[in-house]
């Protein structure tokens, strides 16, 4: 069956530390991968996206990710967490079938935590 | 100037109901979705429509039916609401295509609760 897997259900880090935000995938082919992130009450907006090409992705506010695909990993990174970045934070598939449609597969978030 | 839209932001109702929740998104998208988010966050895929094909995921209960009067809009009906139905539920769109893989735009969600 194809998944994805958030192993963390929260991170706690200190602001101005970097954090990562883990995601492992479980697809067939090619899938294409995105990160999300919900604050509270609100809907889930886009962060970045990989489809090809350079492994490392960079998105808004200041987060990137890398795409392994030995490992079949995109773990969410950022340099210098900002409290401000506290939130529920998604990863998403969408296998690769050739189909037109964009049907992503959501992991089960995991609460980033940032205190000042 | 909102993107993706719904309404209502709350929905508060009795089992057996019937209720509707009406998305809309003014971004020229050609493929719309309905989101479930339970209780634990977990967010799960209900349809997802474009003016050529619908695709249902098979877990859905019959008793939800989107319904789209035009590309903008993608409606979610919910007949004989039931206690587990409560949930908040997201409706997005994107643009898709051979070739196209954007990402999802998605509104800021209905939260239903059902007595």
């Amino acid at each position: 069956a194809q998944s994805v897997a958030q192993p963390e259900d929260q991170v706690n880090v200190a602001e101005g530390n970097p954090l990562t935000v883990k995601c492992t995938y479980s697809v067939s082919g090619n899938p294409y991968l995105f990160w999300y992130v919900q604050y509270p009450n609100r809907g889930l907006q886009f962060l970045l996206k990989y489809i090809t090409g350079d492994n490392l992705v960079k998105g808004s506010y200041g987060f990137e990710a890398e795409f392994n695909k030995s490992q079949t990993s995109f773990h969410l990174k950022k340099p210098s967490a900002l409290v401000s970045d506290s939130a529920l934070y998604f990863c998403a598939v969408r296998p690769n079938y050739g189909g037109s449609q964009g049907n992503l597969i959501f992991g089960k978030g995991t609460k980033l935590s940032v205190k000042p | 100037d909102t993107a993706v839209s719904q309404t209502p932001k709350y929905l508060v109702t009795q089992m057996g109901n019937d209720k509707s929740i009406k998305c809309e998104q003014n971004l020229g998208h050609d493929t719309m979705y309905w989101y479930k988010q339970d209780s634990k966050k977990f967010l799960k895929i209900m349809f997802s429509y474009n003016n050529k094909e619908l695709i249902i995921n098979e877990t859905v209960p019959n008793r939800f039916s989107p319904k789209s009067p035009d590309k903008a809009h993608l409606n979610l009906h919910i007949n004989s609401l039931e206690l587990g139905d409560s949930a908040v539920y997201f409706c997005a769109s994107s643009r898709t295509g051979q070739g196209r893989y954007n990402e999802q735009f998605f509104g800021p969600g209905t939260r239903l609760t059902v007595l």
